[in-house]
């Protein structure tokens, strides 16, 4: 049972357009949303994450909104560069928890 | 500042085996999970240890342990080694235990035949 669901597995957007990658959850008990970048031969890095009070949190280039009633997040990366090419992990956990559940992964390519 | 460090990064075990995985969280982090990424999906969590002791556990059979030393650093032991345990072993380690904000190693991948 896939409670964490990335649907597209790759994506691929110019520099300096808006990147959009989505993630949708069915486990009610997930209030904690998280978003990690991994590049190839590395782990994942923590890139952003928001609570279940907010529907939007903001950092730099990246913004996470969450829609709570449709059980479904996004992360818009603004401009998009060469450099975010990556496979981008959503993730979710009930409270501010360790224990992350991690849908399949977008990858991300940012062309020139 | 030294990151997680894992070991070995790959290994080749046949089915019926044992494998010892170990890591070194970032100093001064005292909460390490280990999570199996088996290829096509994303980490899965198997166990968080936070000052020495088990704070969790993912669905996995007994096959798999975990341990905590007195300096943070981590063991994952996976007995009676499967086919399906072929994947890519990650550990994560962070400053307290009630935390998303994991720092992961490279990861160990391992290989049975």
């Amino acid at each position: 049972d896939q409670q964490v669901k990335q649907n597209s597995p790759s994506l691929s957007v110019q520099e300096g357009r808006i990147s959009i990658l989505n993630c949708d959850y069915t486990n009610s008990m997930f209030d904690y949303f998280l978003w990690y970048k991994k590049y190839p031969a590395e782990g994942p890095t923590f890139l952003i994450s928001i609570s279940s009070i907010k529907d939007k949190n903001e950092d730099g280039r990246f913004t996470v909104f969450l829609n709570k009633s449709a059980k479904h997040l996004s992360l818009h990366i603004v401009p998009s560069q060469p450099g975010d090419s990556a496979v981008y992990f959503c993730a979710a956990a009930p409270g501010t928890a360790s224990k992350l559940t991690f849908g399949t992964g977008t990858r991300l390519q940012v062309t020139l | 500042d030294a990151g997680v460090t894992q070991s070995p990064t790959h290994l080749i075990k046949t089915r019926g085996q044992h494998v010892t995985l170990r890591c070194s969280p970032i100093s001064g982090h005292k909460s390490v999970s280990w999570y199996q990424q088996v290829l096509g999906q994303g980490p899965q969590f198997i166990f968080q240890y936070y000052e020495k002791e088990e704070r969790g556990r993912g669905n996995f059979p007994d096959r798999f342990s975990a341990r905590q030393f007195p300096n943070y650093s981590s063991e994952l032991n996976v007995n009676a080694l499967l086919l399906g345990d072929s994947a890519l072993y990650l550990c994560a380690s962070s400053l307290v235990v009630l935390t998303g904000e994991l720092f992961f190693g490279e990861g160990s991948r391992l290989t049975v035949l």
